[in-house]
């Protein structure tokens, strides 16, 4: 089956600009949560979406938003970019609410630099 | 914040040799988890380990978890040069919405022919 489809592969942005990251989970997963991945900070978990709702959100700032489709598929959004939003940004899907049984299966990233 | 911190931060060995990569984190934890990472793509699963269990199997992979010390190890049997990559321990904390990886520093390996 397909794996876990992240576009666009590669994204540069000028600053101030806003961006949309999508990402298409295993079919039949319905848990999809978002990380980014910086030399400095590692990574870092975004928000996680479970049946349209999000339910776990990491301490970014207002900036980063997301929803999850009745598809599934998410998409994460950020405002205002900031040089430092310059990161790998990941998306993971889940059979369940979460990883408890299973590990997570993510996708190849979308790679963003912002100019 | 990262729960994790993982030592070595790098390791370089050559192709037979074993690798062993530790990972420490902070809180208790459901489970922890152990990714691999090549060349700044996306993450690859390789092994769950419950809070309950204390070794496990897969392959050449073999981790343990001690919860008294809130540690875990990844050891990679007869490495070979495929296995360069980074490696990431990472924790899932039952929170009551919702769960998250939180994931160690990362070790990076490489293995030499």
């Amino acid at each position: 089956k397909a794996g876990v489809t992240q576009t666009p592969r590669y994204l540069i942005k000028t600053r101030g600009q806003q961006v949309t990251l999508s990402c298409s989970p295993i079919s039949g997963h319905r848990s999809v949560s978002w990380y980014q991945q910086t030399p400095g900070q590692g990574l870092q978990f975004l928000f996680e979406y479970f049946s349209e709702t999000q339910r776990n959100k990491g301490n970014f700032p207002g900036r980063f938003s997301g929803r999850q489709f009745s598809n599934s598929r998410s998409e994460m959004n950020v405002s205002t970019l900031e040089l430092g939003d310059s990161a790998l940004y990941l998306c993971a899907s889940s059979l369940e609410q979460g990883p408890l049984g299973v590990g997570y299966t993510f996708g190849s990233g979308t790679r963003l630099t912002v100019v | 914040s990262q729960q994790g911190e993982e030592d070595p931060q790098a390791l370089s060995i050559q192709e037979g040799e074993n690798a062993t990569m530790n990972c420490s984190y902070k809180t208790s934890i459901n489970n922890l988890q152990w990714y691999r990472q090549n060349s700044g793509r996306g993450l690859v699963h390789l092994i769950l380990i419950r809070s309950n269990e204390r070794e496990k199997h897969s392959g050449r992979l073999r981790v343990t978890l001690d919860t008294s010390k809130k540690s875990s190890s990844l050891l990679i049997t007869a490495s070979r040069a495929a296995d360069t990559a980074s490696y990431f321990c990472a924790t899932v904390i039952l929170t009551g919405g919702g769960n998250k990886l939180t994931f160690g520093t990362g070790t990076q390996l490489k293995v030499e022919l």
